[in-house]
C-alpha cells in the first residue's frame, strides 16, 4: 500500500517569507518516484518536480528547492522569498514501481501568500 | 512541452444520464490514466490503461465506469448513469513509462 501525508492543511505567510511544505510517504516498493504539483485557482495540475528513489540529491530551481531524505521518508518543498503568485494548493504524490503507474496524492497544502 | 488535451472543459448533466469525457494523450505515450478530484479534496486515482486493457483500477471505478481507446489517439472515460456524487474534476494523464505523468487541464463534471 502507498500513502502520502501532507500534515499541513493550510499555511499563510507574508510575501518574501520562506515557507516549507512537508511531505511524508510510505511505500513497500524499493523503486519509486516522488512528485510535487501546484494547483492554482484555475484548477490545472502544474508539474514542479520528479525525484527517483535512488537519487537523494537535493534540487534547486530558482526560488524552489526540494529536500529528499529516504531515512525519514520525506520529500519537503521550500519556497524562498515567497510571492503572491505562489498562492495555490500544493500536492505531493508518489508512484511505486509495482503499482501500474498509479499516483497516490497527499491531501494537499493550501498556501496563501499575503502582500 | 507536449500537452494532454481534454474535452469538454465543463460538462453539466442530469442525474442518471450517461457522459463521455474525452482525452487526447501525448502521441508516443503508452500508459493512460484517469483521476478524479472532488471539489476541495485530493486527487484520487481511478484507472490505469496499457496495451488496450485496464492495468489497475480503484474501488471508485465500479461498473458505472468504463474506459476505451477507440481510435489510437483518443482515450475516453464513460460514466453510464451519473450520480450527484460523480460531480468532480476529472483529469486524464499519460506517460511514456511508469515515471512522470502528464496531466490534462481537466474536465469539470457537474451532475444536477
Amino acid at each position: 500500500a502507498q500513502k502520502v501525508t501532507q500534515a499541513q492543511t493550510e499555511i499563510s505567510v507574508v510575501e518574501k517569507e520562506d515557507v516549507t511544505l512537508d511531505c511524508v510517504y510510505e511505500t513497500r516498493d524499493t523503486t519509486y518516484y516522488l512528485f510535487w504539483y501546484k494547483q492554482p485557482p484555475s484548477g490545472e495540475l502544474v508539474f514542479l518536480i520528479r525525484r527517483n528513489s535512488f537519487d537523494e540529491q537535493n534540487e534547486i530551481s530558482g526560488r524552489y528547492s526540494w529536500n529528499f531524505q529516504k531515512s525519514t521518508s520525506s520529500f519537503n518543498f521550500t519556497i524562498t522569498a515567497s510571492q503572491v503568485v505562489d498562492s495555490a494548493v500544493y500536492f505531493c504524490a508518489l508512484i511505486g514501481n509495482t503499482n501500474a503507474g498509479k499516483s497516490t496524492f497527499g491531501d494537499g497544502t493550501t498556501l496563501t501568500v499575503k502582500p | 512541452e507536449p500537452e494532454v488535451t481534454q474535452t469538454p472543459s465543463h460538462q453539466v448533466t442530469q442525474m442518471g444520464q450517461e457522459v463521455i469525457l474525452r482525452c487526447v494523450p501525448i502521441s508516443n505515450h503508452l500508459y493512460f490514466y484517469w483521476y478524479r478530484q472532488i471539489l476541495g479534496q485530493k486527487v484520487e486515482f481511478l484507472v490505469s490503461f496499457y496495451n488496450n486493457e485496464i492495468s489497475e483500477k480503484s474501488e471508485i471505478f465500479d461498473d458505472q465506469f468504463s474506459v476505451e481507446r477507440p481510435d489510437g489517439s483518443n482515450f475516453t472515460l464513460k460514466i453510464r448513469s451519473t450520480k450527484l456524487e460523480d460531480s468532480a474534476m476529472y483529469f486524464c494523464a499519460s506517460s511514456e513509462d511508469r515515471g512522470r505523468q502528464y496531466f490534462g487541464p481537466g474536465t469539470r463534471l457537474t451532475v444536477t
